[in-house]
């Protein structure tokens, strides 16, 4: 059984540029996680889908991030426009239920 | 709130050494507990976690933790590191319940093997 996938891996843009990171979660998983970790800083949880709703997406930073899960499988997150203390590792994690989450490798985003 | 506190940010053992990883935790109600790993340009891998039971906890690639609540701790131990053990790791707890799905993780040690 496949993983969670994530694309790219790594980024590197411009400040003021977009991109758009996405995830694949584990096929037949409802529940989807963003969660990021900038330099030296501790993982933090973004949002969480269930299928294409949003359940939580208290720790969103600011409106410049759009996260979009359509048809409840994939899910993509866009930051738009970039700034530098945008630069950190994006990871996805899903789920079937509560408690153990599967993680993918992460999207390591720069923005100089 | 919850949340996690891993003391340390580096930890230096000689390969065949044995290690213990600190990790203290608040949370209101029993914990669900986890130790995750990150390996260089790996993802996050799971270690090993407690829900409920008995508090020693037997993970993947011979590590365990220990469940203490009246230490509010679940330290992460192996016996005889090996040089592949080299990574970060990651206590973390969560969810918290229906609603509140995010897991909350510590700053993270990361672990250095000397030959």
């Amino acid at each position: 059984e496949a993983g969670v996938t994530q694309f790219p891996s790594h980024s590197v843009i411009e400040k003021g540029q977009t991109v758009t990171l996405r995830c694949d979660p584990i096929s037949g998983h409802d529940n989807l996680y963003w969660y990021r970790r900038v330099m030296g800083k501790e993982i933090k949880f973004l949002l969480h889908f269930v299928k294409e709703s949003k359940q939580d997406e208290s720790g969103m930073p600011n409106n410049r991030f759009l996260a979009e899960r359509t048809g409840g499988t994939y899910s993509t997150l866009k930051v738009q426009p970039a700034e530098l203390e945008d630069s950190g590792v994006y990871f996805c994690a899903s789920t079937a239920g509560p408690n153990e989450q599967f993680f993918g490798p992460g999207t390591r985003l720069t923005v100089l | 709130a919850q949340s996690v506190t891993q003391p340390d940010i580096h930890i230096t053992v000689s390969e065949g050494a044995s290690l213990e990883l600190r990790c203290n935790y608040s949370y209101g109600a029993t914990p669900y507990l986890f130790w995750y790993v990150q390996s260089p340009g790996q993802g996050l891998q799971l270690l090993l976690k407690y829900f409920s039971g008995d508090t020693l906890v037997q993970g993947i690639k011979g590590f365990e933790a220990e469940f203490k609540r009246s230490q509010s701790s679940f330290n992460l131990r192996k016996p005889s590191v090996h040089w592949s053990d080299a990574a970060e790791y990651f206590c973390a707890v969560g969810p918290e319940g229906p609603g509140d799905d995010k897991i909350i993780f510590g700053k993270g040690t990361r672990l250095h093997i000397l030959p």
